[in-house]
């Protein structure tokens, strides 16, 4: 079972603001990283997959970076809108015979205030 | 009818019931996966079918049976459940069951009673 961490668990921000959170997971095993979007009474949204040390995606103002040596990654999203107010979940899958199978983090809570 | 539908989106039912937890993904992917999300808990994967074979039971309680007839289909039977078995149970699909982008459902809420 991999440890997942995601910090922090809950973030407020003001409508402009620029932010970033952080998921941990265990360096050995890495096959990939798959980052999230959840927004309430919603499906889950796909926001990157990542697998190479290094990696950088980006789509619109969220981007994401990669560190698989030391086992974390970054979250950013420039100028934080209302709208981008969701749950952001990690999950790290460990590849070999795991089958897809991801290992979510609890999660990063966003609120992006008016 | 696009992507990934679940049925019902809310259950109410007794501890002595049975009821089935039906998906469907319109994206003709070939894995597909049950997940649950208790209260304040991470979403846990539940099963992983490929190919319409069971490739992954994730250490889950034999009161929830999984389905699948084919690729585009999804079961979860359940019988005899506990009130902790109360959640938020998500499906998903993916091309292939590796790195694949898995695309989910919107859930069906059960409540136990």
């Amino acid at each position: 079972i991999l440890n997942v961490e995601q910090s922090p668990q809950s973030l407020h921000v003001q409508e402009g603001d620029s932010t970033n959170f952080t998921c941990s997971f265990p360096s050995s095993n890495f096959y990939a990283l798959h980052w999230y979007r959840w927004e309430t009474a919603k499906s889950p949204e796909a926001l990157f997959v990542m697998t190479l040390n290094g990696d950088e995606k980006k789509k619109g103002r969220i981007s994401a970076t990669l560190n698989t040596k030391e086992g974390y990654s970054y979250l950013y999203i420039k100028g934080s809108q209302p709208e981008d107010s969701a749950t952001y979940l990690c999950a790290p899958n460990a590849g070999g015979t795991s089958y897809g199978k991801l290992t979510f983090g609890q999660g990063t809570i966003l609120t992006v205030h008016p | 009818e696009t992507g990934v539908t679940q049925t019902p989106r809310h259950l109410v039912m007794g501890m002595t019931n049975k009821k089935s937890l039906k998906c469907e993904q319109h994206l003709g992917h070939n894995a597909m996966y049950w997940y649950k999300q208790s209260a304040k808990k991470p979403l846990e994967l539940m099963f992983v079918y490929s190919l319409e074979e069971r490739v992954e039971n994730n250490s889950v309680p034999s009161r929830f049976s999984p389905e699948c007839p084919n690729s585009s289909h999804l079961f979860l039977h359940l019988h005899t459940l506990q009130p902790e078995d109360s959640a938020l149970y998500l499906c998903a699909s993916s091309q292939n069951p590796s790195t694949d982008t898995q695309y989910f459902g919107p859930g069906t809420r059960l409540t136990v009673l």
